[in-house]
């Protein structure tokens, strides 16, 4: 069965500074990846997805991610954070089970912006 | 344009009361799914919904019920068995057949007083 970690639970930036979030995934074959993030509020939006190919992945708001398969991560990072970036981001791995289309969600991690 | 509805944002109930919860997509998905979201603790997954007339429990599914009658309805019911009720409920929907991100509803706070 596939899971995600999120090492960090709270992480706070300042205004302009670089952001990196880590996810960690188990998968047994290829994993298809996500990022999502959620307002407070407010529902989930899709920030990216990684299913193949290039492992650096464009999403929208100015965030990428990368894929390595060696350390089984997808981490999210954006060069220069802006205030409205403050946030839970949430990663997820995706399968197709006898259940149908199947996406593991990590615990999330709660952005703070300081201006 | 096509998406997730629920409704109502924000409900309030009394202890002992069943209450439903409303998400209607409009993209044609094959597959929804309700999520309970608290705290600190993530997304936890209630019931989903392949096809319509067919439905399976997710890892906290006791206290709650759900019916597919139409493929673009998929209302929760929160019973009074539900032991803690208060949370913020979202909505999801997919196909089924490919492996594809969720589109979420924007989540119904539900508090029981």
């Amino acid at each position: 069965a596939q899971s995600v970690t999120q090492p960090d639970i709270h992480i706070t930036v300042s205004e302009g500074a670089s952001l990196e979030l880590r996810c960690n995934y188990s998968y047994g074959a290829t994993p298809y990846l996500f990022w999502y993030v959620q307002s407070p509020g407010q529902g989930l939006q899709l920030l990216l997805k990684y299913f193949s190919g290039d492992t650096l992945v464009q999403g929208i708001k100015g965030f990428e991610a990368e894929f390595k398969r060696s350390q089984s991560s997808f981490n999210l990072r954006k060069p220069s954070v802006h205030w409205s970036d403050a946030a839970e981001y949430f990663c997820a791995v995706g399968a197709l089970t006898g259940g149908g289309n199947k996406l593991t969600f990590g615990t999330g991690t709660q952005l703070k912006v300081e201006l | 344009d096509g998406g997730i509805t629920q409704s109502p944002k924000y409900l309030f109930r009394k202890e002992g009361q069943n209450v439903t919860l409303s998400c209607e997509q409009n993209l044609n998905h094959d597959a929804m799914y309700w999520y309970r979201q608290d705290p600190g603790q993530g997304l936890r997954l209630i019931y989903y919904s392949q096809i319509v007339n067919d439905f399976q429990k997710g890892d906290i599914a006791e206290g709650y019920s759900v019916s597919r009658e139409k493929k673009e309805s998929f209302p929760l019911t929160v019973t009074s068995a539900q032991k803690n009720p208060t949370a913020f409920y979202l909505c999801a929907s997919s196909p089924s057949r490919e492996i594809y991100g969720y589109t979420f509803g924007s989540g119904t706070r539900l508090t029981v007083v």
